[in-house]
């Protein structure tokens, strides 16, 4: 089950610049799309969220942009913080028009942030 | 800020032995659900549970899984035979509703080892 891809296995950053973290799906039918941040030993944290019909979401540091026609989200995380390092798991639900709130996962990005 | 809980956080087992995963949904959430990340693989939608029926299961989620809402507060997921394969790490999650919107909580995990 490939719906939720996320290519980049890790990624390095210095503190204080901006980390990119990206995400591709194949379903179209996805309504809603989701970040979560997983530290080690923990269970995933929501992070934020955006909804299919917008293209833009922010919360503070964290700003999730949506590109429906190319099926590729991603989160922009300015400044990073060496707090920040962590895995981050793009996910989607709503597919099968919202008969289903089911998360599907990406194989998640482990983030460092050097300071 | 209430928290999902689960018990144990680790647990080792025999193959064919049965198993009983415990949580604690946060208290005003009405939906209920049960994701796996076998290691190095993605987290896997196992079920969702609502108003003491299963609502969505996936493929994995067999004859051999079965959940459970005993009391007001316990959320238990079940293996009734364990195979090694299914030696992964089990996140129970909640949340308010079970619109595609809504936040899904996650708890620390329970690490489930299968000898």
């Amino acid at each position: 089950d490939q719906q939720v891809k996320q290519n980049s296995p890790s990624l390095s950053v210095q503190e204080g610049r901006i980390s990119i973290l990206n995400c591709d799906y194949t379903n179209s039918m996805f309504d809603y799309f989701l970040w979560y941040k997983k530290y080690p030993a923990e269970g995933p944290t929501f992070l934020i969220s955006i909804s299919s019909i917008k293209d833009k979401n922010e919360d503070g540091r964290f700003t999730v942009f949506l590109n429906k026609s190319a099926k590729h989200l991603s989160l922009h995380i300015v400044p990073s913080q060496p707090g920040d390092s962590a895995v981050y798991f793009c996910a989607a639900s709503g597919a099968a028009g919202g008969a289903t709130n089911k998360l599907i996962f990406g194989t998640g990005t482990l983030l460092a942030v050097q300071p | 800020e209430p928290e999902v809980t689960q018990t144990p956080s680790h647990q080792v087992t025999q193959m064919g032995q049965e198993v009983i995963l415990r949580c604690v949904p946060i208290s005003n959430h009405l939906y209920f659900y049960w994701y796996r990340q076998i290691l190095g693989q993605k987290v896997e939608f196992l079920v969702s549970f609502y108003n003491n029926e299963i609502s969505e299961k996936s493929e994995i989620f067999d004859d051999q899984f079965s959940v459970e809402r005993p009391d007001g507060s316990n959320f238990t997921l079940k293996i009734r035979s364990t195979k090694l394969e299914d030696s992964a790490m089990y996140f129970c999650a909640s949340s308010i509703s079970g619109g595609a919107w809504e936040t899904q909580y996650f708890g620390p995990g329970t690490r489930l080892l299968v000898l």
